[in-house]
């Protein structure tokens, strides 16, 4: 069965610090694979997306994300955090199945910048 | 802003009882997913609705039921509601084309409906 991993919970960190979010999924077949971000009270948003190319995908906001099919992994990165980046972080990966396709999201990540 | 609306906001429900959820899907959209986000919790898929028919379906039990109208718009109905179906419940609005299901059509979140059962 297809599934999300992200392996922190919850970061804290100051302003002008970089960033780096983990996930990790389990899918045998080609993977579609987003980072949405959830701000305090308001609705899931895209930060970005990787189908297929450059494993480097750059994103809004300045953020990025690499595709290592290798290690199944596809981290989210920023140089230099905001305030403003405050927010859960959730890593997603399409599965295909039955005429349909849904996403599958890992637990999230709470991440928290302090000024 | 997505263009997909939900109501109500927040609810208040107790054991027991059966709830309605409602979605309005972005203009030009024809499938609607449903997700629940439960505390601490990633999302989880519920269902889909393709052409106002159940398209595909997760790991919730037959009392989580939905329908979708010839306006694309679409309902969650939970009935005999308990503490753990406590959640943010979220929709999904995406365009399905005549390349099915193997090409991904971005889905796009409503803010959602948080539920609360006491």
């Amino acid at each position: 069965a297809q599934s999300v991993s992200q392996h922190n919970h919850h970061v804290i960190l100051s302003e002008a610090a970089s960033l780096e979010l983990g996930c990790n999924y389990s899918y045998g077949g080609t993977v579609n694979l987003f980072w949405y971000v959830q701000y305090p009270g308001q609705h899931l948003q895209l930060l970005l997306k990787y189908f297929s190319g450059d494993p480097l995908v750059k994103g809004i906001k300045g953020f990025e994300a690499e595709f290592i099919k290798s290690k199944f992994s596809f981290n989210l990165r920023k140089p230099s955090v905001q305030w403003s980046d405050t927010a859960e972080y959730f890593c997603a990966v399409t599965a295909f199945s039955g005429g349909y396709n849904k996403l599958i999201f890992g637990a999230g990540t709470r991440l928290a910048v302090h000024p | 802003e997505t263009g997909v609306t939900q109501s109500p906001t927040h609810l208040i429900k107790t054991r027991g009882q059966q709830v309605t959820l409602r979605c309005s899907s972005q203009s030009g959209h024809n499938t609607v997913s449903w997700y629940q986000q439960a505390l601490g919790q990633g999302p989880q898929f519920i269902f889909q609705y393709y052409r106002e028919e159940e398209n595909g379906r997760g790991n919730f039990p037959p009392r989580f039921s939905g329908l979708q109208f010839p306006n694309y718009s679409s309902e969650l109905n939970v009935n005999a509601l308990e503490l753990d179906d406590s959640a943010l419940y979220l929709c999904a609005s995406s365009s399905k084309g005549s390349s099915g299901a193997s090409s991904y059509n971005e889905q796009f979140f409503g803010p959602g409906t948080r539920l609360t059962v006491l």
